[in-house]
């Protein structure tokens, strides 16, 4: 089955600072997800890639997907305190999804 | 439209006891996944269910754990009895179609003592 590893698992910034996670498979992706889970609540999408050298951007959010579709990094520019929460990266497995066990971002203002 | 929602949103019960979960996904979202996180680790997969049936339950942890969606609608996950291990956040989620982004349930916080 897909086995996806994150790093860090956990990351501390000062709020204005950039950071990136990164998200590695063991197989080819074919639909890799990021989501984001405050605590308390469930996960919220943030951004899907498809296609090899794909990237998205969402306000100060930024994920690409490799050429070889085994890595996706999820990038934010100047965060923010509202950026805080565990991220995930998911992937689709034959309509199933996986996780990996994400990656818990405090940003200290 | 409403989200994924799932009842209760915590639950806290002795070893030994049952325990049942519901979620009531996205209104004509055929496709509906239970996922578990123990704590501390990553989010796993429980199983899968398209409309009624059960497309995957391959992450069914054993025997003990139930799920249901019957008529297609809402979907139903026991556990009995309840473990210790069992304890938890399990998220429901649904997609209307095999694929799609999830959208999933705020989760239901299980505690076995």
């Amino acid at each position: 089955s897909q086995e996806l590893e994150q790093s860090p698992q956990s990351l501390i910034v000062q709020e204005g600072k950039n950071l990136t996670i990164n998200c590695t498979s063991s197989k080819t992706l074919y639909g890799l997800y990021w989501y984001k889970q405050k605590y308390g609540e469930g996960l919220i999408f943030l951004m899907m890639l498809q296609k090899g050298g794909e990237e998205k951007s969402h306000e100060k959010i930024t994920a690409k997907l490799d050429e070889k579709k085994q890595q996706s990094s999820l990038h934010i520019t100047a965060s923010q305190p509202s950026h805080a929460g565990i991220y995930l990266c998911g992937a689709d497995n034959n309509n199933d999804m996986r996780f990996g066990a994400g990656t818990r971002l405090t940003v200290k203002p | 439209e409403a989200g994924v929602t799932q009842f209760p949103s915590h639950s806290v019960i002795e070893k030994g006891q049952t325990v049942t979960l519901r979620c009531d996904p996205i209104s004509g979202h055929d496709n509906l996944y239970w996922y578990r996180r123990v704590m501390g680790k990553e989010i796993k997969f429980l199983l899968h269910f398209v409309k009624e049936s059960k497309q995957d339950e391959s992450g069914m942890p054993n025997n003990r754990f139930l799920a249901e969606r019957t008529g297609g609608t809402y979907s139903t996950l026991k556990v009995q009895p309840a473990e210790l291990e069992d304890s938890g956040v399990y998220f429901c989620a649904s997609s209307l179609v095999g694929g799609a982004p999830l959208h999933f349930g705020n989760g239901t916080r299980l505690t076995v003592t």
